[in-house]
Parts: C-alpha cells; structure tokens; sequence
C-alpha cells in the first residue's frame, strides 16, 4: 500500500531565504506526482504536475523535482516570501491506485517578514 | 475559465441529522472525484465519476453516503445520518479525462463540516 510522508511538518523561515520541502513514496510505480498549496480554510490550489517520465518542472520560483527510483520529490522554493506561508501537500496517482491521488499530510510553511 | 465550484462553504448540523454538499466541475471536465480530508490530514478520495458513472466508489461508506452526478455534470454528496467523526472538509476535484489516468485534478474551495 502506498504512503506518502512528507517532512518537516513544520518549517518557518525568514523572509528571502531558499528553502526545500521534501516529500517521500513507498511505491515507485507511479503516473505522477502533484505538489499542492493549501491556505488556511482554503481548498488545493495545484502548483506543479510531473510525469512519472519527467525529472523536474518549474513555474516562477517554485521548482519540483523528482526521483522515481528512490521514492522522493522536492519543492524547491527561491527567495520566499511572505506570501508563501501556506501547507504544502505531495500527492502521487500509483499504479495500484489508478487515479487516486494518494496525499502526504503536508508541511506548514511559515516565511517571518 | 472558472474553476471547481462548491456550496455550501459551511456548514455545522447536529449529529444524525442530514446534510449535503454540491460541486460544480471546470466544464468539460468529465472525471470527477470526492475527497475528505481531516484536520491536520492529506484528503482522501471517497469516491470518483467518469461522467454519470461511478466508477471507484470503495472508499465510501455506503452504509450513511450516498453520492449522485445526474447528467454528468454536477454532482451531490449526501451524508445520512450525521455522525461527530463525519466533522471534516469535503473537497470536490474535476480533470479532464483527456490524458486518462495522467490528468491534474484541480480542487474547488471545499465544504467544512461541523457535526455538534
């Protein structure tokens, strides 16, 4: 059965600095991995898709990257900012699955001004 | 292009009694899912349609859920009755279908739950 463990589950930063949210999969046999925002009270807001065929994708500041044959993914986030304070959620669709986004249980961000 | 629309946003009942939420998918968008998610949890999906059919349903309680998508567009989750552990946000999502098992699914706002 899958699981998706994502660490820390908590991380507060200064304002400006680079950081990196890891997310981890038991169960390489994947389609995908999705990286997700959550504000408080607020639904997913989707942030980067990558194929199981893909190592990377990035939009503005945020980069993912991923490494099927060793269960993990990373957010990579530049110069954060304030703004970026939210959860952010993995979630991967198995092969087992088969649709079924599978979720971590998110890391809160907290970037101090 | 609006997105996934949920109502209520809210809602707080008392245990046993009915409830039930509604979702609106991005249109064209023929997959549709139901996903719960608990305080402090990833979601988890209930139950998934492609159009009318409901196609994986096993993670639904059937004995107190009921879900619908008549016509293949919006879609109505029923809780009957109520119970305190049914307290959670329920997220609807919608994908296209165009890239089968591979599509992103984009989530509406969600309903949250209170079960006094």
């Amino acid at each position: 059965k899958q699981e998706v463990t994502q660490i820390p589950a908590a991380l507060s930063v200064p304002e400006g600095e680079n950081l990196v949210l890891n997310c981890s999969f038991t169960d390489s046999a994947i389609y995908n991995l999705q990286w997700f925002r959550q504000d408080p009270g607020k639904g997913l807001t989707s942030l980067l898709l990558i194929q199981s065929s893909q190592r990377e994708q990035t939009s503005g500041r945020l980069n993912a990257s991923l490494d099927k044959s060793s269960g993990r993914s990373t957010l990579y986030i530049a110069a954060s900012q304030p703004g970026d304070s939210a959860t952010y959620l993995c979630a991967v669709v198995d092969m087992d699955s088969s649709y079924k986004l599978i979720f971590g249980s998110g890391t809160r961000l907290l970037v101090r001004p | 292009e609006a997105g996934v629309v949920q109502s209520p946003r809210y809602k707080i009942i008392e245990k046993k009694q009915p409830v039930a939420f509604w979702c609106n998918p991005i249109s064209g968008h023929n997959t549709l899912y139901w996903y719960r998610q608990n305080l402090g949890q990833g979601p988890e999906l209930l139950i998934r349609y492609e159009n009318e059919e409901a196609v994986d349903d096993s993670q639904l309680p059937k004995d107190r859920f009921s879900a619908e998508r008549l016509k293949g567009v919006d879609s109505t989750l029923k809780i009957q009755p109520a119970e305190l552990g049914d307290s959670a946000v329920y997220l609807c999502a919608s994908s296209s279908g165009e890239a089968g098992v591979s599509d992103e699914q984009y989530f509406g706002p969600g309903t949250r739950l209170t079960v006094t």
